[in-house]
């Protein structure tokens, strides 16, 4: 069974960083591309970033170009997301997907003050 | 970046009733969408995709259709479960985009 655990969530400062973890298992981790895709809370799904399944491309919406960095390790069947420079609005529950089709329970991210 | 617009952004149903949501991208994206469900504090459940290939374990209820730049998810007879709010996502080209959702209650 494919499972998805995100981990790393909680309460930031604004300008302050966070790197949020998510643990796969039920699947050989390395055969897939993963992402990352948000939620602010009552508002719709936006997709952050991307990751093919080596690790050698990523990709990344403009608002986090530059703040947020998306990674993995095979060996760990793990994948990442740190985020640096944290805005307000960067304020949802982020979801760690498997090509879109698996997806995490979420983990949430407050950035306030 | 490929705009979805989805519609309607919400429905109330009968029991039994079929029901239809559109996606329409401001862009050719050559099937390349995905429907999913997402129900109250739970994460999103993936229903069709490529356009109108149904997820493995999901009722045939469900069905989804299109090509070009509109497209459409179709429940023929809906039911009490069928609650909750939908998104399409358009998965041709980066920024991947997703539609601003359909809440859809039982009437």
């Amino acid at each position: 069974e494919v499972q998805l655990v995100e981990s790393g969530g909680g309460l930031v400062q604004p300008g302050r960083s966070l790197k949020l973890s998510c643990a796969a298992s039920g699947f050989t981790f390395s055969n897939y591309y993963m992402a990352w895709v948000r939620q602010a809370p009552t508002k719709g799904l936006e997709w952050v970033a991307s990751i093919t399944n080596s690790g050698g491309s990523t990709y990344y919406r403009d608002s986090v170009k530059g703040r947020f960095t998306i990674s993995r390790d095979n060996a760990k069947s793990t994948l990442y997301l740190q985020m640096d420079s944290l805005r307000s609005e960067d304020t949802a529950t982020y979801y760690c997907t498997r090509g879109f089709a698996y997806w995490g329970q979420g983990t949430l991210v407050t950035v306030s003050s | 970046d490929i705009q979805m617009t989805q519609s309607p952004a919400s429905l109330s149903a009968s029991l039994g009733e079929t029901i239809s949501i559109e996606c329409r991208a401001s862009e050719d994206i050559y099937s390349n969408l995905a429907w999913y469900q997402q129900k109250s504090g739970k994460s999103p459940q993936l229903l069709i995709y490529a356009a109108n290939r149904l997820q493995d374990g999901v009722p045939s209820r469900f069905s989804g259709s299109g090509s070009g730049t509109q497209y459409s998810l179709k429940i023929s007879g809906m039911q009490p479960e069928d609650e909750g709010d939908y998104f399409c996502l358009q998965g041709s080209k980066f920024p991947l985009t997703f539609g601003s959702g359909t809440k859809l209650e039982i009437k």
